[in-house]
């Protein structure tokens, strides 16, 4: 089976702008969550979704939003981009929402860069 | 919240060796999971090993094994005969099992592993 696979893997945007990511999930695969990785606040939880539906959102403004369609891919929008957005932003997907052997597979992430 | 805390932020070992990497976490709940991620230069995030707290028996997985000590809240990641491809990232992850609290990862800061030859 392919992997996760995240679209595009490198942006550059400017302040204000907006973006939009993707993620792929492994065949089969119906829960994708995503995660902002920063040198200085570490990986941070942003949301996770199940069959289209959002389960969990973490602790982010409203400028970051997602959404997930009927065959499991995932996107995320971040709206009015600040400096700090700049992140590798990472996707993770499993077969189903729950359970302890339901183990979570990571893409290769996407590297924003705000100027 | 449950906090997880790596208090290494970076760590040496000379290959063949054994290396053991600390996490504390904090949280009031009796069950859940933890886990060991690693990211090498490429970001990609790969499953090292994981624990769920009702099983008493360590994980271990080949050269990988962690140290559980639940009452001092401490999973600790032991890496024996270290190899040059063991250089990377590593990550201390909790994650809930109550459903209403959804399934994320609460990740530590991480401990960057050189591995020397």
């Amino acid at each position: 089976k392919a992997g996760v696979t995240q679209t595009p893997r490198y942006l550059i945007k400017t302040r204000g702008q907006q973006v939009t990511l993707s993620c792929s999930p492994i065949s089969g695969h119906r829960s994708v969550s995503w995660y902002q990785q920063t040198p200085g606040q570490g990986l941070q939880f942003l949301f996770e979704y199940f069959s289209e539906t959002q389960r969990n959102k973490g602790n982010f403004p409203g400028r970051f939003s997602g959404r997930q369609f009927s065959n499991s891919r995932s996107e995320m929008n971040v709206s009015t981009l600040e400096l700090g957005d700049s992140a590798l932003y990472l996707c993770a997907s499993r077969e189903r929402a729950g359970g302890p052997s339901n183990e979570q597979f990571f893409g290769p992430g996407t590297r924003l860069t705000v100027l | 919240a449950q906090t997880v805390t790596q208090s290494q932020p970076e760590m040496s070992v000379q290959e063949a060796e054994t290396v053991t990497l600390s996490c504390t976490y904090d949280t009031s709940e009796s069950d859940y999971y933890l886990f060991w991620y690693k990211q090498p230069p490429s970001r990609q995030m790969i499953l090292v090993i994981r624990q769920e707290a009702y099983k008493q028996q360590n994980a271990t997985e080949n050269r990988f094994s962690v140290n559980f000590q639940k009452a001092a809240k401490s999973f600790s990641l032991k890496i024996s005969d270290s190899q040059l491809g063991d250089a990377a990232m590593y990550f201390c992850a909790y994650r809930t099992t109550n459903s209403n609290s959804g399934y994320a990862l609460n990740f530590g800061k991480g401990t960057s592993l050189l591995v020397t030859p």
